[in-house]
């Protein structure tokens, strides 16, 4: 069990469907991370919020929308997905110490999402 | 384009050997790195930070980091089969809250 809770754990949805992929933690963390993860390779980095404002956008699509409601929960919502966006997405948190911030990123259990 | 490098093995060591996991970086101002577990189908795990130059151990696991030849290790003493997973190493980018990941080692430990 990680302090980032992810859900759902699996999400199925035609390439017409709208649905949001939710991230909370309770660690006091800032700074909160979504990733996406193809089998066999590395995580990659697709939106950044630090003190709840967006501040790296992986040049993502905009068919993937994030939000950040509050210092605990980060959002992504998703609409009009094609089948190559299958992967596990991945939220993370860390703490948020400015330009020297050098705190680690912990990961959620991820949502496996599958694209039909 | 800042890279990070691992060889993505499969690395196989026997069971009670120490396992030697190599990371090289290209970010020379770099200055944060970590090590991440991945077992298949699970998230990533926090198993070692380090920021300075030298060793820090943490019970089986000493990570390793010089910063002039850029490249940073892992070593897990007295490997057990619960360890096989990949390995992932992580660089912070230089001025930005962002990770670089290499692309994993995958570890099999034999029994």
């Amino acid at each position: 069990d990680t302090e980032v809770t992810q859900t759902p754990k699996h999400l199925v949805m035609g390439m017409t469907n709208k649905k949001s992929l939710k991230c909370e933690q309770h660690m006091g963390h800032r700074a909160m991370y979504w990733y996406k993860q193809k089998a066999k390779k590395p995580p990659e980095l697709m939106f950044v919020y630090s003190y709840e404002k967006l501040s790296i956008n992986e040049s993502v699509p905009s068919r993937f929308s994030p939000e950040c409601p509050n210092s605990s929960l980060l959002n992504l919502h998703l609409h009009a997905l094609q089948p190559e966006d299958s992967a596990l997405y991945l939220c993370a948190s860390s703490q948020d110490a400015g330009g020297t911030d050098n705190q680690p990123q912990h990961f959620g259990d991820g949502t496996r999402l599958s694209i039909l | 384009q800042k890279e990070v490098e691992q060889n993505s093995g499969p690395l196989s060591v026997p069971e009670g050997a120490i396992a030697s996991l190599n990371c090289t970086y290209s970010d020379r101002g770099s200055q944060s790195f970590f090590w991440y577990r991945q077992y298949s189908g699970k998230s990533p795990e926090l198993i070692m930070s380090i920021y300075s130059n030298g060793d820090k151990e943490d019970g089986r696991f000493t990570a390793q980091l010089n910063k002039a030849s850029q490249y940073v290790s892992l070593l897990i003493r007295d490997s057990q089969p619960s360890d096989s997973a990949t390995y992932l190493c992580a660089v912070r980018d230089t001025g930005r809250r962002a990770l670089t990941f290499g692309s994993g080692t995958r570890l099999q430990v034999q029994p």
